[in-house]
């Protein structure tokens, strides 16, 4: 299986650009989670969802918005970058046991 | 927004040793979870933990459920190389109808052979 999957890996954005982050899991997991990580900083949620057609604001969801149609996708859109939106993205999936699979992250970079 | 203190933020040490880490909270919680994650990689779940003094293993690897559900430890036995890489502690604090994991800053490890 290949567990959770994010595209792109990597990517350099300007100011102002809008840009989708994809995600996608073959697990059947109901949660997915989109997070933030700065250095030093640990992880930070900005979106998740319990089921298709459900989302809700993490901890930083300012300049981000998602949506979950499917079970399987939950993409994150940044409609406006910045430069305080440069930072490693992390999609996750779970099922009601909350063990988080990560995927393998994308590095986006604002300037 | 909940909070997890874990510590220490680095640690330095030599091919053999043992390490312990840990992680606090002020509020109680109902899950506990460890990870690893590796440079250029997402988290990868090590161990989980689910009710109070709960002690589990996973290879050199043993985590504890804190007694008062405020905290959470990991230990791990004889360390190589390949343990190098930034361990993270996560919990989940209301009984799982938030579906939201909290996470610590993380504990580097580096490892010298």
């Amino acid at each position: 299986n290949a567990g959770v999957t994010q595209t792109p890996k990597f990517r350099i954005l300007k100011i102002g650009q809008s840009m989708t982050l994809q995600c996608t899991q073959d697990m059947n997991h109901n949660y997915m989670y989109w997070y933030r990580q700065d250095p030093g900083m640990g992880l930070k949620l900005i979106y998740y969802s319990v089921g298709a057609g459900i989302t809700d604001k993490g901890e930083v969801p300012n300049g981000y918005n998602v949506s979950r149609s499917t079970t399987e996708d939950f993409p994150l859109r940044l409609e406006l970058a910045a430069p305080s939106q440069t930072s490693v993205y992390f999609c996750a999936s779970s099922s009601r046991r909350l063990e988080a699979f990560f995927g393998q992250g994308t590095r986006l970079t604002v300037v | 927004g909940q909070q997890l203190n874990q510590s220490p933020q680095s640690m330095f040490i030599q091919e053999g040793e043992d390490v312990s880490m840990n992680c606090t909270s002020s509020s109680i919680f109902n899950t506990w979870l460890w990870y690893k994650q590796e440079p250029g990689e997402g988290p990868v779940l090590l161990i989980a933990l689910y009710k109070a003094g709960e002690l589990t293993s996973n290879g050199r690897l043993t985590a504890q459920f804190g007694i008062t559900r405020k905290d959470s430890f990991l230990n791990i036995s004889a360390s190589i190389p390949s343990d190098v890489g930034i361990y993270f502690c996560a919990g989940e604090n209301s009984g799982g109808s938030n579906y939201k994991l909290t996470f610590g800053k993380g504990t580097l490890l580096t490892v010298n052979p």
